[in-house]
């Protein structure tokens, strides 16, 4: 069974850190792009970053609200992707969801919630 | 960035209705468009990638369609379980783009 399990979540205070990880298990990881997608309360989703595959050079995207604060990275042997969140503000408060993103997101993880709160 | 609209913002069905929905790129995205429905507490969940391909084990009541801007989502047949909300996502560039949602709820 292909599977997404992400972990790390957490209260942190306004400008902190938190680092999230997830864990593939089930498909190709290496091989894949990969995507942080994130959830406040109460809205739709909205796309973070990604990481390509090592094959494709391994660059990210970020969306603009987070561009210069968080960091995607993956380690492939460990069948893991991270998402390094630094300066973090009230607005980061939300769900994230790491998901597998061949073009579509086709697989999603159950998600960890990020509240970020004095 | 590419906004994504959609159409409407909520709406109210019985089982057995026939549902669409309908989504709008800002600009042409040819088909690079993809439907989620997501229930309470948990993530979304992927139903057509490419605007009309079913994904795998997706029940064949759903459908979509369109190219370029404008693009639907069609339930032929609601069930239960298809009571949720639905966003259409743009795939064709970076930054990935949802549109805003349609609920779907019991009439």
């Amino acid at each position: 069974e292909m599977q997404l399990v992400e972990s790390g979540g957490g209260l942190v205070k306004p400008g902190g850190s938190l680092r999230l990880s997830c864990a593939a298990s089930g498909f190709s990881f290496g091989n894949a792009w990969m995507s942080w997608v994130r959830q406040a309360p109460g809205k739709g989703p909205e796309w973070v970053g990604r990481i390509k595959s090592r094959v494709d050079g391994e660059t990210t995207d970020y969306a603009a609200p987070v561009q210069g604060r968080f960091t995607i990275s993956r380690d492939d042997s460990k069948k893991t992707l991270f998402l390094q969140m630094n300066s973090l503000k009230s607005d980061d408060t939300a769900v994230y969801y790491c998901a597998r993103d061949p073009d579509e997101f086709d697989i999603w993880g159950q998600g960890t919630m990020v509240t970020v709160s004095s | 960035d590419i906004q994504m609209t959609q159409s409407p913002s909520s709406l109210s069905a019985s089982v057995g209705d026939k549902v669409t929905i309908t989504c709008r790129a800002s600009q042409n995205i040819d088909i690079h468009l993809n439907w989620y429905h997501q229930k309470p507490g948990k993530a979304p969940s992927l139903l057509i990638y490419a605007a009309s391909r079913l994904q795998s084990g997706v029940p064949s009541r759903f459908s979509g369609s369109g190219s370029g801007t404008d693009f639907s989502l069609t339930i032929s047949s609601l069930q239960p379980e298809d009571f949720a909300t639905y966003y259409c996502q743009q795939s064709y560039t970076v930054p990935r783009t949802f549109g805003p949602g349609t609920k779907v709820d019991f009439k």
